[in-house]
Order: structure tokens, then sequence, then C-alpha cells
């Protein structure tokens, strides 16, 4: 059965500070990889996904992820965050149907 | 392009009751999928449609829960009776086809307290 780990519940950063959020995945078949993020009130919204190709992808607002097949690793990385990146984080893995989640991530950045 | 409906945005009811939810997806998209978000915890899914056929319903309580989606096109979930710890937010998510690297859209979500 699929699985997605995220080790860091509830991370506070000031401003400008670096971020990065780990995600592991446990599925030897196809890999699509993705993270979602929901700001406080909104819906669920996609910030990045890596299906094949380059390891390192990039999405929206700044964010990367690489995806490194050896550690079952697809970590969320930004050079410096904003207080509006404020949210819920969550990796998301799917094989030929819907998708895991892991448990999420809370991020507070305070300004 | 119109987002994801889902109404109602909030429910309460009592133990032992029933309630239905509804899901309109994105024009065009033939996958529709049913998530319960427990606080703490990431989505889980509950169904997924392909049209009008079900894909995927291995984690669907069946003894109180179902769901369809008639013309393939907008889809209800219900619940009869709710227990305490149906308690969640209930995601309704579409995409243009199944699993694979397609994104999926999400819908506000439908916020069930049962006291």
């Amino acid at each position: 059965a699929q699985s997605v780990s995220q080790h860091n519940h509830h991370v506070i950063l000031s401003e400008a500070a670096s971020l990065e959020l780990g995600c592991n995945y446990s599925y030897g078949g196809t890999v699509n990889l993705f993270w979602y993020v929901q700001y406080p009130g909104q819906h669920l919204q996609l910030l990045l996904k890596y299906f094949s190709g380059d390891p390192l992808v990039k999405g929206i607002k700044g964010f990367e992820a690489e995806f490194i097949k050896s550690k079952f690793s697809f970590n969320l990385r930004k050079p410096s965050v904003q207080w509006s990146d404020t949210a819920e984080y969550f990796c998301a893995h799917t094989g030929r149907r819907a998708l895991t989640f892991g448990s999420g991530t809370r991020l507070q950045v305070q300004p | 392009e119109a987002g994801v409906a889902q109404s109602p945005r909030y429910k309460i009811i009592e133990k032992r009751q029933s309630v239905a939810f509804w899901c309109n997806p994105i024009s065009g998209h033939a996958t529709l999928y049913w998530y319960q978000q427990i606080l703490g915890q990431g989505p889980k899914l509950l169904i997924q449609f392909q049209n009008n056929g079900v894909v995927d319903d291995s984690q669907l309580p069946k003894d109180r829960f179902s769901a369809e989606r008639l013309k393939g096109v907008d889809s209800t979930l219900k619940i009869q009776p709710a227990k305490l710890e149906d308690s969640a937010v209930y995601l309704c998510a579409s995409s243009l086809s199944g699993g694979g690297p397609n994104e999926q859209f999400f819908g506000p979500g439908t916020r069930l307290t049962v006291l």
C-alpha cells in the first residue's frame, strides 16, 4: 500500500528564512508526486508536481522540490519565505488512481 | 473557468441523523473524488468515479456511507446514520482523467460536525 510521510508537523519561521519541508513516500511503481497548499480559509491548490524528467521541479510562488529516487524523498524548498506563505502544506503521491496524502505541515511565518 | 462547487459549506447534525453533500466538478472532468479530512490529518480517499462508474471505493464505510454520480457529472455523498467520528471536512475533487500526473482540483469542502 502507498504511504506518504511528512516529518515536520508544525514549522515556525521568520520572514526571509529558508524553508525545507520533508516528504518521503513508499511505493515501488510509477512515481507521481505532488505538493498541495491550503492557505487559511481557502481550498487545496497545487504548488508543483513531478512525474518524469528533471528531478528538480519548480512551482508557483518561488517554491521548488527535488525528487531523489534513492531516498524515496520529495522535499519542498523555498529560499526566502514571506508572511503570505503561512499555510498548511501537503505532500501527496498517486500511482494509477487517487492521491495518497501525508498528514500535512503547518507553516507559520512571523513578520 | 469555474472551479469545483460544493454545498453546503457547513453542517451540524446529531449522531444517528443522516446528511448529504453535493458536488459539481469542473466541466469536462471525467474523474470525481470524495475525500475525508479529519482535523490534523491529510485527506483520505473515500471513493473515486470515472464518469458514472466507481473506480475505487475500498475505503468507503459502506455500512453507512453511499455515493452516486448518476449522470456522470455532479455527485452526492450520503452518511446514514452519522457517528461522532464522522466529524470532518468532506472534500470533492475532479480531474480530466484518473490518477497519474493529472492535477486534481479541489472544492472548498463541507465541514461536518456530529454532536
